[in-house]
């Protein structure tokens, strides 16, 4: 079974210019998240889908990122226009609904690593 | 305002020796803690967790032990492994939220 999918793995951008991240959550799970961790600190919540709705949004940061899940399956994060403060690592997990995140249920892809110059 | 912390970045442990990671935390509503773990260009992957109502939980070569009053909960590795260097992230959640509030992270290195 594969796991948690993240496109690109890493991505250089310019001030001023759009990227979009991808995931693809584990088949099969309708709850999927996205954290950022930026320059070595904490690992921040962004979002929660639970399929394709907008559970909790309550971690984005402002209003230049935009989430979507369309059909509840694979998400994509666009940052438009991107700043230097959004470089960090966006990682993205998914588990099944009513599944025991809390005893590891929980799976997080590789990230994807954003570095705007 | 941090709500879980980890207070040393960094940690060498000799092999064989236990490992010892601390984390704080503020919010008295979590009460699931998780600690992760994450080699270099993975992402995170569980490797413990408690409940707020257990003071100990243990998984082999790792026990985790919680202290509800001082919000304070540690993670001991016995015996440590080259394995086990990797950066270990905290992470609290609460009142039914499925959202995970981490630490900043310790980077453990295990020496021969």
């Amino acid at each position: 079974e594969a796991g948690v999918t993240q496109f690109p793995s890493h991505s250089v951008i310019e001030k001023g210019q759009t990227v979009t991240l991808r995931c693809d959550p584990i088949s099969g799970h309708d709850n999927l998240y996205w954290y950022r961790r930026v320059m070595g600190k904490e690992i921040k919540f962004l979002l929660h889908f639970v399929k394709e709705s907008k559970q909790d949004e309550s971690g984005m940061p402002n209003n230049r990122f935009l989430a979507e899940r369309t059909g509840g399956t694979y998400s994509t994060l666009k940052v438009q226009p991107a700043e230097l403060e959004d470089s960090g690592v966006y990682f993205c997990a998914s588990s099944r609904l009513g599944g025991r995140w809390y005893t590891g249920e929980l799976f997080f892809g590789e990230g994807s690593r954003l570095t705007v110059l | 305002d941090q709500q879980v912390k980890q207070n040393s970045p960094s940690l060498s442990v000799q092999e064989g020796r236990i490992s010892i990671l601390n984390c704080d935390y503020t919010n008295s509503m979590f009460d699931y803690f998780l600690w992760y773990k994450k080699y270099p260009a993975e992402g995170p992957t569980f490797l413990i967790s408690i409940s707020s109502i257990k003071d100990k939980n243990e998984d082999g070569r790792f026990t985790v032990f919680l202290n509800k009053s001082a919000k304070h909960l540690s993670l001991h590795i016995v015996p440590s492994q080259p394995g086990d260097s990797a950066v270990y992230f905290c992470a609290a959640s609460g009142q039914g939220a499925q959202k995970l509030v981490f630490g900043q992270g310790t980077r453990l290195t295990i020496n021969p």
